[in-house]
């Protein structure tokens, strides 16, 4: 069965500090892997996806995440945090038939001056 | 164009009452799907549906009933409502099996007491 696992369930940077959020996944078939920002009550919006093309993928807000395989990792990074990163982020992978997403736990990424 | 609306936002319900969720997307989506966002434990799929007329079950189903008598809406009912439902609930729709992302809707806060 495919799940992923968020490592830290609460990060803090300072404003224009590297931005990284752990995913690991695991997943008996090639993965398709998600991550997913929720700002405060709001619902959730897709920032990239890793469909088996490149395995760097580049997203909406200047974020990226790498897919490495021998890690069974999707880290997602941002070179210069901004206050208006300040959120919190989900990473997923597709499970089974009908594309449904399992998600991880999520991670609340805080930026402060 | 709206994108995906769910209703009521907000609801307080006391245990043993019922009520609706409507979700509707106004996308011609053909996949639409239910969940629930807990604190530390993101967010876990309640049910889903890959077309009008069809429902299947998540991973937590139990206590839920769903409907997808139009292509457009999505209903989540609580037939008996306990506190354990307190959640924030969330509906996502998808067009057909080439497209992966999601499209959320802002979610209804529900609290039972």
């Amino acid at each position: 069965a495919q799940s992923v696992t968020q490592l830290g369930s609460h990060v803090s940077v300072s404003e224009g500090a590297l931005v990284l959020l752990r995913c690991n996944y695991s997943s008996s078939v090639p993965p398709y892997l998600f991550w997913y920002v929720q700002y405060p009550n709001q619902g959730l919006q897709l920032l990239l996806k890793y469909t088996s093309a490149a395995t760097l993928v580049k997203g909406i807000n200047g974020f990226e995440a790498e897919f490495k395989k021998s890690e069974t990792s999707f880290h997602l990074t941002k070179p210069s945090a901004h206050m208006s990163d300040a959120a919190e982020y989900f990473c997923a992978v597709k499970a089974g038939g009908y594309n449904k997403l399992i998600f991880g736990a999520g991670t609340r990424l805080a930026v402060h001056p | 164009n709206a994108g995906v609306t769910q209703t009521p936002k907000f609801r307080v319900l006391k245990t043993g009452q019922c009520m609706t969720l409507l979700c509707a997307q106004d996308m011609n989506h053909e996949y639409m799907y239910w969940y629930r966002q807990d604190p530390g434990m993101g967010l876990r799929l309640i049910h889903y549906s890959v077309g009008e007329g069809t429902t299947a079950k998540g991973e937590v189903p139990d206590g839920y009933n769903v409907s997808r008598l139009k292509k457009q809406n999505f209903l989540l009912g609580l037939e008996s409502a306990a506190p354990s439902q307190t959640s924030v609930y969330f509906c996502a729709s998808r067009a057909g099996r080439s497209n992966y992302g999601y499209t959320f809707g802002s979610g209804t806060r529900l609290t039972v007491v």
